[in-house]
């Protein structure tokens, strides 16, 4: 079974600056999706930027990177230029690239919350 | 509408009563999760449907668990005799298909508080 881990409970950034948040994730298989989505009070889930494992080439979106590690099963997200708006719970998630079943649901890990300083 | 609609946004009840929660997905999405989030946990997957198909029901906690899919599209989370473990936010998403390279978009989930 793939498990996620997620450990920074809580960071905080001054606005404007950068700040990353770090996630590894354990699994036996070799193709397979990494996932960052953002939870703010309002509870909806939104989807902030996603890898995919063959990729070696780390995704970027605006303001948001990721350093993905493979051989070191690492998925950090680096925010720049940060703002109040991304405050929130930042959830790190796995997905086996196997469309079947159980497979294709999302493993969690158990979330780092954001603060943002003015 | 445009997103994933899940009602009530918040339900309290009483421990031993049954609860049902509702999720509308979008509009075509054949495949629809449910999942769990405990307080200061991370999301812990239920049940999954995918159109016809006999639903993946790995997930579920215990047998005062069920979910249906009607008509491939509203789905029902039913919870009977709640537990005061039962508290938690309930959350829906849909996705066009079951491939993995579909994203999954998520409703704003239901509170659930059991007293």
């Amino acid at each position: 079974a793939q498990t996620v881990t997620q450990s920074q409970p809580e960071m905080s950034v001054q606005e404007a600056e950068t700040v990353t948040l770090s996630c590894t994730y354990d699994t036996s298989e070799s193709d397979y999706y990494l996932f960052w989505y953002k939870q703010p009070p309002s509870r909806q889930m939104i989807l902030v930027i996603r890898q995919e494992a063959y990729k070696q080439q780390n995704a970027t979106e605006n303001r948001f990177s990721v350093n993905f590690q493979k051989a070191a099963k690492s998925f950090s997200l680096k925010i720049s230029d940060s703002q109040l708006g991304d405050a929130a719970m930042y959830f790190c998630a796995y997905r086996s690239a196997t469309s079947s079943g159980t497979a294709s649901k999302l493993t969690f890990g158990t979330g780092t919350r954001l603060q943002v300083m003015l | 509408g445009a997103g994933v609609s899940q009602s009530p946004s918040n339900k309290v009840t009483e421990k031993g009563k049954d609860v049902e929660l509702r999720c509308d997905p979008i509009s075509g999405h054949t495949a629809l999760y449910w999942y769990r989030q405990s307080l200061g946990q991370g999301l812990e997957f239920l049940i999954y449907f995918q159109g016809n198909s006999a639903p993946d029901k790995s997930g579920l906690p215990s047998d005062r668990f069920s979910a249906e899919r009607t008509g491939g599209s509203v789905s029902t989370l039913t919870i009977q005799r709640t537990q005061q473990e039962d508290s938690a936010v309930y959350l829906c998403a849909s996705s066009l298909d079951g491939n993995s390279n579909q994203p999954q978009h998520f409703g704003d989930g239901t509170r659930l508080s059991i007293l």
